[in-house]
């Protein structure tokens, strides 16, 4: 059974601090690596796309892969209040279905003025 | 702009009562997704399509069958919902069976009286 694997939180940070959000996996040839923020109510929005080791860099959001040790991340600098979300980990289901993915519980955040 | 839409915004139905949740796109995508969402949940493939190929996901009840009569859209159909039934129902596209990074619509709340 393919995992994703995330800390529920919720994580609690002052505003203007760096969040930081884990997650692990489980299958070692997974390739594709994304990030989504889900507000309460709302459906999941696409905020980051990794595909190789190290970090990538988009405004206030930064994600760093480790393939060896199967852990990506999401840092978010100067957080805002509006940041406070569940942040969904998602990872390519490369041995399954062509294109699927496979979704962790998402982390909520909370940023607190 | 090109998105993904999905009507009803939210759905109440009755124990039993057949309901079709519709979703159309504007990006010319190959693929579409339907996933089923509950409360402090990870987003639960439904089934999906490469163009008119229909994907099923192995636990998807029975009760549950999709149409896409073209490629903007996509049709879910509950034939005799259950108050289990209850939940975000979210479509999303991606560009094609190699591409892995999904686009969501605004989501379907379904309640079951």
């Amino acid at each position: 059974q393919k995992e994703v694997e995330q800390n529920s939180g919720p994580l609690s940070v002052p505003e203007g601090a760096i969040a930081s959000l884990n997650c692990t996996y489980s299958d070692r040839v997974s390739q594709s690596f994304f990030w989504y923020r889900q507000y309460s109510g709302k459906s999941p929005e696409l905020i980051m796309s990794i595909y190789s080791n190290g970090d990538k860099e988009d405004g206030r959001f930064t994600a760093q892969l480790n393939k060896a040790s199967q852990y990506v991340s999401l840092l978010i600098r100067d957080s805002q209040p509006s940041d406070s979300a569940t942040y969904l980990c998602a990872v390519g289901n490369y041995g399954g279905s062509q294109g699927n993915l496979i979704f962790g519980k998402g982390t909520k955040l909370s940023v607190k003025p | 702009d090109a998105m993904v839409i999905q009507n009803p915004r939210y759905q109440v139905t009755q124990f039993g009562k057949p309901v079709t949740l519709s979703c159309s796109q504007t990006l010319n995508h190959n693929v579409m997704y339907w996933y089923q969402q509950k409360s402090s949940q990870a987003p639960k493939l439904l089934f999906h399509y490469y163009d008119k190929d229909f994907n099923n996901e192995a636990d998807t009840p029975d009760n549950f069958q999709s149409r896409r009569p073209n490629t903007s859209f996509c049709f879910l159909d509950i034939r005799s919902p259950g108050l289990g039934d209850a939940a975000m129902y979210l479509c999303a596209t991606s560009r094609d069976r190699y591409s892995y990074e999904q686009y969501f619509g605004p989501g379907t709340r379904l309640t079951v009286t």
